[in-house]
């Protein structure tokens, strides 16, 4: 089975703070992605990763950075966390049929 | 128009009887479809795929894609308490990115 872990399922950070987000998965997948859920929104694409040292900006890119210098992990970065940013974070690799993988979801609060 | 749109529901249906449940995108190039079932404060997990014209059925799960119609639909048959969950449909399409519909929340009653 894929395993997609990500590294911190609570955390609680004050406005202006640099986050870090950390996801590992154990398929060798080349293809890796972050996204945000809220409420009535849906699931939103921030940032996704075709290979190594490769990233592409998703739908809400805006506040947020990723690092991919390995191909089994891929973190993303709040330089300054924002109350906005307040949301669950969902990281997730991608099958080769192109299905995708979800790690159980790092759910932040920005105070 | 929207990408991917779902019936928003919620969507209420007895213990037993056949949850339906129904999706239509834009994007004509959409090469590959998927259903994901998301329990409260979890993350989603694949139940089925699709990506031929047709349906395609797994155990209780039947998907169903009409590309012509742009509209692929999951079918729940003798449906459980335990398939209360938010249904999302998801579109991998021709700009390499998984798009979701904003989900559709699904109640079986006992």
């Amino acid at each position: 089975d894929v395993k997609v872990t990500q590294s911190s399922r609570y955390l609680v950070k004050r406005t202006g703070e640099k986050v870090f987000l950390e996801c590992v998965q154990d398929m060798d997948h080349e293809n890796m992605f972050w996204y945000r859920q809220d409420p009535g929104l849906g699931l939103r694409l921030i940032y996704f990763s075709y290979d190594v040292k490769m990233k592409e900006k998703g739908d809400i890119p805006e506040g947020y950075s990723v690092s991919r210098e390995k191909k089994e992990r891929f973190s993303l970065i709040l330089e300054s966390a924002s109350t906005n940013q307040t949301s669950m974070y969902l990281c997730a690799s991608r099958g080769v049929a192109g299905e995708l993988f979800f790690g159980e979801g790092s759910r932040l609060t920005v105070l | 128009q929207k990408e991917v749109e779902q019936n928003s529901g919620p969507l209420s249906v007895p213990e037993g009887a056949i949850a339906s449940l129904n999706c239509t995108y834009s994007d004509r190039g959409s090469q590959s479809f998927f259903w994901y079932r998301q329990y409260s404060g979890k993350s989603p997990e694949l139940i089925m795929s699709i990506y031929s014209n047709g349906d395609k059925e797994d155990g209780r799960f039947t998907a169903q894609l009409n590309k012509a119609s742009q509209y692929v639909s999951l079918l729940i048959r003798d449906s459980q308490p335990s398939d209360s969950a938010t249904y999302l449909c998801a579109r991998f399409g021709s700009n390499y990115k998984l798009t979701f519909g904003k989900g559709t929340l699904l109640t079986v009653n006992p």
